[in-house]
């Protein structure tokens, strides 16, 4: 199994500024995905956090927006840049080892 | 595409009641399936899981098989509890696909007592 710490877990930010998230796993994993829920809503998926080479990014998510950093198998960040109210979600990191996801623990984000 | 559908909740039950969640899926290949749970507050668990055809996950009371000919991976429980009040996400990884995880809708359920 695989543990994923993710920081923060909530924050309270102003618009227009940025917030990066981080995800610490305590094993490889070679894919890592990040995601964002809604309340009371499934989870959608941003992008592909790929070692060596640029984040694949999924149908309205943009680089600009969320840029990604996945430096080596076992660590990745996510940033959420000049947010508006509307980027207020649940923001969650996920490896998967052996044909199981492992997530962590959520960041808690509102934009003010 | 890949498809996760899920029963549409919010799910009612008293304590001690039989649950069952719908979950079928559409894939390409042989798709390995899940349950996570979501409690209050918390993050997404690993519920169980079943890699091939007829496997049976289990875990905390919860079975679900994986059934190749209907494409269904029902969550199953004789006998719910308090506790066990939570929405709970069916999904898959297909191999094929990036190894992307597919949701479904997710189900909230609640268990009084």
């Amino acid at each position: 199994s695989a543990v994923i710490s993710q920081k923060p877990s909530r924050d309270i930010c102003q618009r227009g500024t940025s917030l990066t998230i981080q995800c610490q796993v305590d094993s490889q994993v070679t894919m890592m995905f990040w995601y964002r829920q809604q309340p009371g809503q499934s989870l959608t998926l941003i992008a592909t956090a790929n070692q060596g080479s640029e984040a694949t990014y999924e149908s309205g998510f943009v680089i600009d927006k969320f840029p990604i950093s996945r430096p080596n198998l076992t660590f990745s960040t996510l940033t959420v840049s000049n947010m508006s109210p509307e980027d207020s979600s649940i923001y969650l990191c996920s490896g998967i080892l052996n044909t199981e996801a492992f997530f962590g623990q959520g960041t808690r984000l509102t934009v003010v | 595409g890949n498809s996760v559908t899920q029963m549409e909740g919010p799910v009612t039950l008293s304590e001690e009641a039989f649950l069952t969640i719908n979950c079928t899926y559409t894939a390409t290949g042989y798709p390995s399936l899940f349950w996570y749970v979501q409690y209050p507050g918390e993050g997404l668990q690993l519920l169980l899981k079943a890699t091939k055809a007829d496997d049976k996950g289990s875990n905390k009371g919860f079975e679900a098989t994986y059934r190749k000919e209907t494409t269904s991976f029902h969550l199953e429980k004789g006998s719910v509890q308090v506790s066990d009040s939570a929405v709970y996400f069916c999904a898959l990884i297909d191999a094929g696909n990036n190894r992307k995880l597919i949701w479904g809708l997710g189900t909230s359920l609640a268990v009084n007592p």
